[in-house]
């Protein structure tokens, strides 16, 4: 069955900088993984989309990597903004067209 | 987002009365699903649709069931309202590689 954790829970930093949240999956027998961004009281916003064949995807400031040999993804935000506070979570394929939801990261970015 | 409708947005009911939720979607994606959100317990897959008429569950599918009569509409149905029913429910559509999310409904089950 897979499983998907993500680290830190909680991150608060101040506006500007780099920062680095984890995700961690058990089935390594992936296509793909997909990083999400939900605001309070919202719905989940799509950041990135990485397939199995890539090892990572660019929007922007973000940049998302897969090494699924070791069952891990990263999503990188350079120049943190008060407007990135949000909660991130990423998703794997479970089964099928099936996706298992890690628990998320919420975001803090300090004026 | 892709089109996504889910309506009621918000809505309070008894325990015990039956509720439907829809979903609608506009961009012809094969896969539709629906999830439940909680504190604590993250994103739930409750049941899910891989084309009309064809629908499976998920990992909390007691107490729900859902029908697709046609590709754009996926309902959801609580036969009885239980208070652990209370939660967000989100509608999701596939395309075969992303998800893509409804806005959510706030259902409160007094």
């Amino acid at each position: 069955k897979q499983e998907v954790t993500q680290i830190p829970a909680a991150l608060s930093v101040p506006e500007g900088e780099n920062l680095v949240l984890n995700c961690s999956f058990t089935d390594s027998a992936i296509y793909n993984l997909q990083w999400f961004r939900q605001d309070p009281g919202k719905g989940l916003t799509s950041l990135l989309l990485i397939q199995s064949s890539q090892r990572e995807q660019t929007s922007g400031r973000l940049n998302a990597s897969l090494d699924k040999s070791s069952g891990r993804s990263t999503l990188y935000i350079a120049a943190s903004q008060p407007g990135d506070s949000a909660t991130y979570l990423c998703a794997v394929p479970s089964y099928g067209q099936n996706f298992v939801f890690g628990p998320g990261t919420r975001l803090s970015v300090l004026p | 987002d892709a089109g996504i409708t889910q309506s009621p947005r918000h809505k309070v009911t008894e325990t015990g009365t039956p509720v439907t939720l829809r979903c609608h979607q506009t961009e012809n994606h094969r896969y539709m699903y629906w999830y439940r959100q909680d504190p604590g317990h993250g994103l739930r897959l409750i049941h899910y649709s891989y084309g009309v008429k064809d629908t499976d569950k998920g990992e909390v599918s007691d107490g729900y069931s859902v029908s697709r009569s046609k590709t754009e509409d996926f309902l959801l149905t609580l036969e009885s309202a239980t208070s652990s029913q209370t939660s967000v429910y989100f509608c999701a559509t596939g395309d075969g590689l992303e998800q893509y999310f409804g806005p959510g409904t706030r259902l409160t089950v007094t």
